[in-house]
């Protein structure tokens, strides 16, 4: 069973407030990942880490920011979300051989 | 940039059919290649893996995956499905020399009839 947990799992919020999605994983994992998923699309890599203080962009273009400060934890945060916004967000890390473990995702709504 | 297909999108089987779900990358180089399922209401977890040697890998739950590279494939297989297979199925790619990016598909639903 893998140790990756994401906060919250449903969130429901209104234009324009900022909100931090949580991502916390205890396996020593140096890489990190968030994707985007839509239903009925591919996952979409917004973001990803390589270890403490090193963050990069991912291939879908993203208004969100990530922040690296622990190696266990990778939290993502918008500043001002809007109902383009609403999605599932996935968090994953990887063993030193890329096998990817996801966290349960949180279904994030802009209203 | 690497792509990942798989071609069907919605698959429906009665218990005991066989399952192939196809995947394609268009990488040339030397990858890694995942299977991942999506259990109704459940986080995506691993289903098998390839890096290396044998092409025809197995997996959990009587899965298992065959690496064809000059077809650039990685087609799932199952001899005989359960109505708990039912869930969403995920193909990935992972490029060893290219850092960290994983590459998806964008899914297979597989509903399986008892």
């Amino acid at each position: 069973e893998a140790d990756i947990y994401q906060t919250p799992r449903y969130l429901v919020i209104g234009t324009g407030k900022k909100i931090t999605l949580e991502c916390s994983q205890t396996m020593g994992h140096d890489k990190m990942y968030w994707y985007q998923q839509d239903p009925g699309m591919e996952l979409h890599l917004i973001h990803y880490s390589y270890g403490v203080n090193s963050t990069e962009k991912g291939d879908l273009s993203s208004e969100s920011t990530v922040s690296r400060i622990r190696t266990e934890h990778f939290p993502l945060t918008l500043e001002s979300a809007r109902p383009s916004h609403t999605s599932q967000y996935l968090c994953a890390s990887s063993d030193p051989r890329w096998a990817a473990f996801f966290g349960q995702g949180t279904r994030l709504t802009v209203v | 940039a690497q792509s990942v297909s798989q071609h069907n999108h919605h698959v429906i089987l009665s218990e005991a059919a066989s399952l192939e779900l196809g995947c394609n990358y268009s990488y040339g180089g030397t990858v890694n290649l995942f299977w991942y399922v999506q259990y109704p209401g459940q986080h995506l977890q691993l289903l098998l893996k390839y890096f290396s040697g044998d092409p025809l890998v197995k997996g959990i739950k009587g899965f298992e995956a065959e690496f064809i590279k000059s077809k650039f494939s990685f087609n799932l297989r199952k001899p005989s499905v359960q109505w708990s297979d039912t869930a969403e199925y995920f193909c990935a790619v992972n490029a060893r020399n290219t850092g960290n990016q994983f590459y998806f598909g964008t899914g297979t639903s597989l509903t399986v009839i008892p």
